[in-house]
Order: structure tokens, then sequence, then C-alpha cells
């Protein structure tokens, strides 16, 4: 199984609701990443998980909050979001260690914040 | 100046065509990743090379460490190969990617 799944697909919001994303990968990988993608232009790194410990935040709101209950599963909370937060958030995962290795990218979920 | 640079940005090639994508990178890495995204989709990892040449069916990805760049090439294109093609430096413990601002590739039929 390569497969990173994501849920949902699609999510409307408003800026006062608080909902989640959720990633899911039964590959093994012990390093999960989080990217935010706006249209015509390359992903950007938000967040990476190292055996379930967050060891990057690339300066992100505190109104996105990342959590990785198991090796398995990463969660992306949002609060308070702002329209201009509506983009493509893709979650990926890899293998971690001193050798370099392919990341998998689920296929994202598209947010627009109202 | 971008720590990795692609070119072109924008490419429209008749089907059967040749096709090169560029990619420059300032950064030290670990390895140099070639991704391609379909229009409203998720991202595929094609290639993952540190030194030399990879194949995979019609596309090949070459690095060049010392001149800190790297190609890829489409043999006999197709209109399937319409994307956008992201290169991206990798480097560290946690294999974070520092991503090029993609080439999208039209291939008409």
């Amino acid at each position: 199984d390569t497969e990173v799944t994501q849920t949902p697909k699609h999510l409307v919001m408003g800026m006062t609701n608080k909902k989640s994303l959720k990633c899911e990968q039964h590959m093994g990988h012990r390093a999960m990443y989080w990217y935010k993608q706006k249209a015509k232009k390359p992903p950007e790194l938000m967040f990476v998980y190292s055996y379930e410990k967050l060891s990057i935040n690339e300066s992100v709101p505190s109104r996105f909050s990342p959590e990785c209950p198991n090796s398995s599963l990463l969660n992306l909370h949002l609060h308070a979001l702002q329209p201009e937060d509506s983009a493509l958030y893709l979650c990926a995962s890899s293998h971690t260690g001193p050798t370099p290795d392919t990341q998998y990218f689920g296929p994202g979920t598209r947010l627009t914040v109202l | 100046k971008n720590e990795v640079e692609q070119s072109p940005q924008n490419l429209t090639a008749q089907e059967g065509e040749f096709i090169t994508i560029n990619c420059s990178y300032s950064v030290g890495i670990s390895a140099l990743h070639w991704l391609q995204q379909h229009p409203g989709g998720g991202i595929v990892s094609l290639f993952m090379l540190s030194s030399g040449k990879k194949k995979h069916g019609r596309l090949i990805a070459t690095i060049n460490i010392q001149e800190k760049h790297s190609s890829l090439h489409i043999t006999a294109s197709h209109p399937r190969d319409s994307a956008v093609y992201i290169c991206a430096a990798g480097g560290g413990a946690t294999n974070k990617l520092i991503f090029g601002t993609g080439t999208l590739l039209a291939v008409q039929p």
C-alpha cells in the first residue's frame, strides 16, 4: 500500500468555524508533512512531524494547529481562518533517516474560507 | 533569487516531440526530486536522484552535482504528459523539500 489518503476532499468553512483535515498512511513512514498550495504556485511547507514529534514549523500562524496522534495519522486543526487561507492542503509522508527518501503525497483537501 | 530555479516556466510541444525541462539549485542537497502534478490533482513523485541518470519508461532524469543542475527529459511526448513538472531540492534528516516554481507543459495532439 503506497497510498496517502486525505479527508475531506473539499471543505468550505466560515471564518468563525473550527474544522479539521485528516491524513493517513500505512506505509510505516515516520515523517509526515503538511503543505499549502495556492493556485499556479508550488507547495509551501507548513509542518514536518518526525516520529510523531513536531520537528519543523515554518512560522505558520497559530490558527493552524497540527497534531500527530500516532505514526499513521496526521491532523490539521483549523480555527478562525481568513479568506486568504483558501488553498489546496497537501499531506505527504516518507521514511526518515540519513538517506534521502521519496515523499508520497495525498490528493489534497481543497479549502475555501468564506 | 530562488534557491531552486526551473526553466522554462511554460512549454508547449507537439505530440511526439522530445522535451527537456531544466532545474538549477544553489543549496546543498541530499537528493533532487522531480514531481508531476496534473491540474487539480495531487502530486506524484517521478524521480529521486543524487547522481547520474535514471530512466522510467519515456522519462529520463539526469543530475550534475558539480554544476548543481538537473534535467528532466520526456521522449515521444504524448498529450497525457500535459501537467506541471516540479523539481525540488531535498536534504536533512526530515527530508525537507525546497520546490522550484514549476514548468507547465502542454502537449498538443
